[in-house]
């Protein structure tokens, strides 16, 4: 059974696009929400996290918006850049000290 | 701080082998993580602990053991390998609740089996 879903799998978009990846979660105890990033032959490094308490939050370009009722969440990319091309999990965890299931991760094209 | 770090980064095994991936965390950590990683799948939960001498099961754990003798280190063993755990294999820390829930990634160790 697969927590957390997310789509597309892939993505590729023109500099300055906004890419939008979706996940889609089951669980209704998640209560912390992350999008994690990973660079080819690196291991995946936080970028930002939600909780279901506020709707949207923002981190620079970087934007979760989060739909409690719809048990879903997306990451969208502002002004996109060809640094961005990675591949990006989102996952989902509750109760603070249970282990992270991650979605099956999107990877990112953002082409010049 | 070095952070997580993983040994080795490259490996080839042959059928029935044995190894040992290491994971160091220098951050003094309680809990840390080990998952795989494979085209297309996510990362995937072999085994967990929440502090030395705890350890738990995760998603995946057939074919792999682990210990937890002191914070630092969490050993991942692979006992008769097979093609199937051909993967990345990555060791992640965290602090435990109620501090920040960020887990840290080590590079990984990219793993063989023929």
């Amino acid at each position: 059974q697969q927590q957390v879903k997310q789509s597309p799998q892939s993505l590729i978009v023109q500099k300055g696009g906004i890419p939008i990846i979706n996940c889609a979660y089951e669980n209704t105890a998640f209560d912390y929400f992350p999008w994690y990033q990973q660079f080819p032959g690196k291991g995946p490094a936080l970028l930002i996290a939600i909780r279901p308490d506020v709707s949207e939050k923002k981190e620079g370009r970087f934007t979760i918006s989060f739909n409690k009722s719809a048990k879903q969440f997306s990451l969208h990319i502002m002004d996109s850049q060809p640094g961005d091309s990675a591949t990006y999990f989102c996952a989902a965890s509750w109760a603070g000290n249970t282990p992270l299931v991650f979605g099956k991760g999107t990877r990112l094209s953002v082409i010049a | 701080n070095a952070g997580v770090t993983q040994t080795p980064k490259f490996r080839i095994l042959k059928i029935g082998q044995s190894m040992t991936l290491q994971c160091t965390q220098d951050m003094n950590h309680n809990y840390m993580y080990w998952y795989r990683q494979d085209p297309g799948m996510g990362l995937k939960l072999i085994y967990y602990s929440v502090g030395a001498g705890i350890t738990d099961k995760g998603e995946v754990p057939n074919g792999y053991n682990v210990s937890r003798s002191t914070t630092e280190d969490f050993p991942l063993r692979l006992e008769l390998a097979a093609p199937s755990q051909t993967s990345v294999y990555f060791c992640a820390s965290r602090s435990p609740p109620p501090s920040t829930d960020t887990q840290y990634f080590g590079p990984g160790t990219r793993l063989t089996v023929l």
